[in-house]
């Protein structure tokens, strides 16, 4: 079965600081793929990243940077400098290539909020 | 840009009713799904469709049934709208490439909506 957990449900940090948000995965399909999406309040999730299993390699992409770590099936999500804007609830999902190819299942997804 | 646009920011209904949600996206894309959002568990499939005409089943697609007459529109229905049916949810649409499956989902704003 495929699985996501974030056992972060909330994070409350102060503006500037650095802040991981954790994800891990369940599949048994060896090809796959993760993805982080961002929901400000506005209600629409944004796409932020892409990953597939065959790339390990992290990625960096001005304050934030992606942690995939097939060894621990994780894909972990940090943000650097926070900044208030950064307060919005983030899921991280993955998709199967062979089992149920056109779905993503999700996580429970982390609320984070960035105090000023 | 993608633009998905869900017809209802806010929607208010009664126990029984029937009840349309409306989802159209400008880019052509053959791929449309419809998720509920909740607390604590995340985002669920309900139905996902191919491309015109056709449509699948979800994780979740007791209560409800969907419709495609055409590419860019993807209607969501609940036939007897019950409580249990409260919920945020979000339509999304996505390109089908031979060449690349991996191209991320494009999500409209959400309908928050109430069943009393």
């Amino acid at each position: 079965a495929q699985k996501v957990t974030q056992a972060q449900t909330e994070i409350s940090v102060v503006e500037k600081e650095d802040v991981t948000l954790d994800c891990v995965y369940e599949t048994r399909d060896t090809t796959y793929y993760l993805f982080w999406y961002k929901q400000p309040p506005s209600g629409e999730l944004v796409f932020l990243i892409r990953r597939n299993s065959f790339d390990e390699q992290n990625e960096i992409s001005g304050r934030y940077s992606w942690n995939f770590q097939k060894s621990t099936s994780s894909f972990n999500f940090t943000i650097t400098a926070s900044q208030v804007v950064d307060s919005a609830v983030y899921f991280c999902a993955l998709r199967s290539i062979i089992q149920g190819a056109q779905k993503l299942v999700f996580g429970q997804g982390t609320r984070l909020t960035i105090n000023p | 840009d993608v633009k998905v646009t869900q017809s209802s920011r806010y929607l208010v209904k009664r126990t029984g009713e029937k009840v349309f949600l409306e989802c159209v996206q400008d880019m052509d894309h053959e791929n449309m799904f419809w998720y509920r959002q909740d607390p604590g568990l995340g985002l669920r499939l309900i139905y996902f469709s191919y491309d015109v005409k056709m449509k699948e089943k979800g994780d979740i697609p007791e209560g409800y049934s969907v419709s495609r007459e055409k590419k860019e529109r993807f209607s969501l229905i609940l036939e007897s709208a019950s409580t249990n049916q409260t919920s945020m949810y979000l339509c999304a649409s996505r390109i089908y490439l031979r060449t690349d499956s991996n191209q991320p989902q494009h999500f409209g704003d959400g309908t928050r909506l109430s069943i009393l």
